[in-house]
């Protein structure tokens, strides 16, 4: 059974870095195939893709927040870090990460198919 | 990147069917059969109905379909019910090893 837990800060000010940490149960990032993804939810508003990172070290941004977000895996504790750099109030959000369905190897994988529960950040002075 | 279209928002009696579209362009749904529908409650995380377009995970009900036409994908809900009040969301793969979602769908059974 495949589960994910964001955890991090409720609260930050803005200019200040984000820091969210995945810790999975249920797959591993050695697996070929294997991917976590972080998706963004502000309030009332729609879902945004941030970011993936699969087994083999390939990652992905969203082109409009490239310059500022950071995805980056540890294979031994199960974990998947996203840092955002110098955030704003418009940041604010849930944050989810989610497992990355892959069905055949070196291809993208299909969708996100188990998420986690979402951890709500605040960015506010 | 800009987000697929989605109406924002639909309503149906129970028992009804209802589509809901998701438009894109050839750079994302056109071009690729890695569209993923989504379903998310109040408060709720997302849950996946629907991936590569057409298929349902295990343990989603038959009453969800996807298909495609072009740059749009829809998923259809038949036999409406009450607890398929929900928001509606799809998401494609797009070139350049990015992804990108719809602005979703406000479903309501009246």
């Amino acid at each position: 059974q495949i589960t994910l837990k964001e955890s991090g800060p409720t609260l930050v000010k803005p200019t200040q870095t984000l820091t969210l940490t995945c810790t999975f149960s249920g797959f591993s990032l050695i697996t070929s195939g294997e991917g976590v993804g972080w998706i963004r939810q502000p309030p009332g508003k729609a879902l945004e893709w941030l970011a993936l990172i699969y087994w083999d070290d390939d990652k992905w941004y969203s082109p409009s927040l490239k310059s500022r977000v950071t995805i980056t895996k540890d294979t031994f504790k199960n974990q998947v870090v996203l840092t955002m750099t110098n955030v704003d109030p418009v940041d604010t959000a849930t944050y989810y990460c989610a497992h990355k369905l892959t069905l055949r190897l070196g291809q993208p994988g299909s969708a996100y198919d188990v998420w986690g529960q979402g951890a709500m950040v605040t960015v506010s002075s | 990147q800009s987000a697929l279209r989605q109406p924002a928002s639909l309503s149906g009696s129970p028992g009804q069917s209802i589509t809901i579209s998701c438009t894109g362009s050839s750079s994302d749904v056109g071009s690729y059969n890695l569209l993923s529908w989504y379903q998310q409650h109040p408060g709720k995380a997302p849950k996946l109905i629907i991936y590569e377009g057409s298929k349902r995970p295990s343990g989603v009900s038959n009453r969800f379909s996807g298909s495609k036409s072009g740059n749009t994908a829809y998923l259809t809900i038949s036999g409406l019910q009450p607890e398929d009040e929900a928001d509606y969301y799809c998401c494609s793969y797009a070139e350049t090893s990015t992804e990108v979602f719809g602005g979703g769908t406000k479903l309501t059974v009246l």
